[in-house]
């Protein structure tokens, strides 16, 4: 059975500051996706990475993906309040019909 | 234009009632698919059709049955609600293959 770990579960953070959010995964995959959550509301798409390797930025927010690892990182850089959010990533196993297997979730506070 | 809409948002029932969820996506996609989110933000995958063809289905009790009259749309009937299928549900679509997801709103199921 496949297992997604995000760590940390939950962040706090000044503005300005830097920092990375984990997910580990337990079996092969090549595509990985994060998603953020606002409090009371939808999940929006962030990246979609589909090849080891692979590295996406958007803003402030910056994505990787190692598979041989089974790991993806999603770095903030110069953290901003509207960044507070909780963020999931989500992995789909080859031949599962598109299945995505979600973390646990990151809660990112970022203080003033 | 909404891309995924559903129908309630929030749904307040009784135990033992049955109730229904709709969700549509104006999208274009041809994958459709039921989550639930539970009180810990805990994300899971529980149904998902591709052409109105039940092509996931995971370990859910068999209160719960999916519908989907056109690859559109996708609706989720549950009969005799518990306490515990109090959660958020949400619907997404995408495209088979690398599709990403995209996700609706989300219904707020409250069983008393």
């Amino acid at each position: 059975e496949l297992k997604v770990e995000q760590n940390p579960l939950f962040l706090s953070m000044q503005e300005g500051k830097n920092y990375t959010i984990y997910c580990n995964y337990s079996t092969t995959s090549d595509r990985l996706y994060w998603y953020r959550q606002d409090p009371g509301k939808s999940l929006e798409s962030l990246f979609v990475l589909l090849s080891n390797g692979a590295v996406k930025q958007e803003g402030r927010l910056m994505a990787s993906l190692d598979t041989k690892a089974r790991l993806s990182t999603l770095h903030i850089t110069a953290a901003v309040h509207d960044l507070s959010a909780t963020y999931f990533c989500a992995v789909v196993i080859p031949g599962t019909a598109s299945k995505l297997t979600f973390g646990t979730g990151t809660r990112l506070q970022v203080t003033l | 234009d909404t891309a995924v809409s559903q129908t309630p948002k929030y749904l307040v029932t009784q135990m033992g009632n049955d109730k229904s969820i709709k969700c549509e996506q104006n999208l274009g996609h041809d994958t459709m698919y039921w989550y639930k989110q539970d009180s810990k933000k805990f994300l899971k995958i529980m149904f998902s059709y591709n052409n109105k063809e039940l092509i996931i289905n995971e370990t859910v009790p068999n209160r719960f049955s999916p519908k989907s009259p056109d690859k559109a749309h996708l609706n989720l009937h549950i009969n005799s609600l518990e306490l515990g299928d109090s959660a958020v549900y949400f619907c997404a679509s995408s495209q088979a293959g690398v599709g990403e997801q995209f996700f609706g709103p989300g219904t707020r199921l409250t069983v008393l």
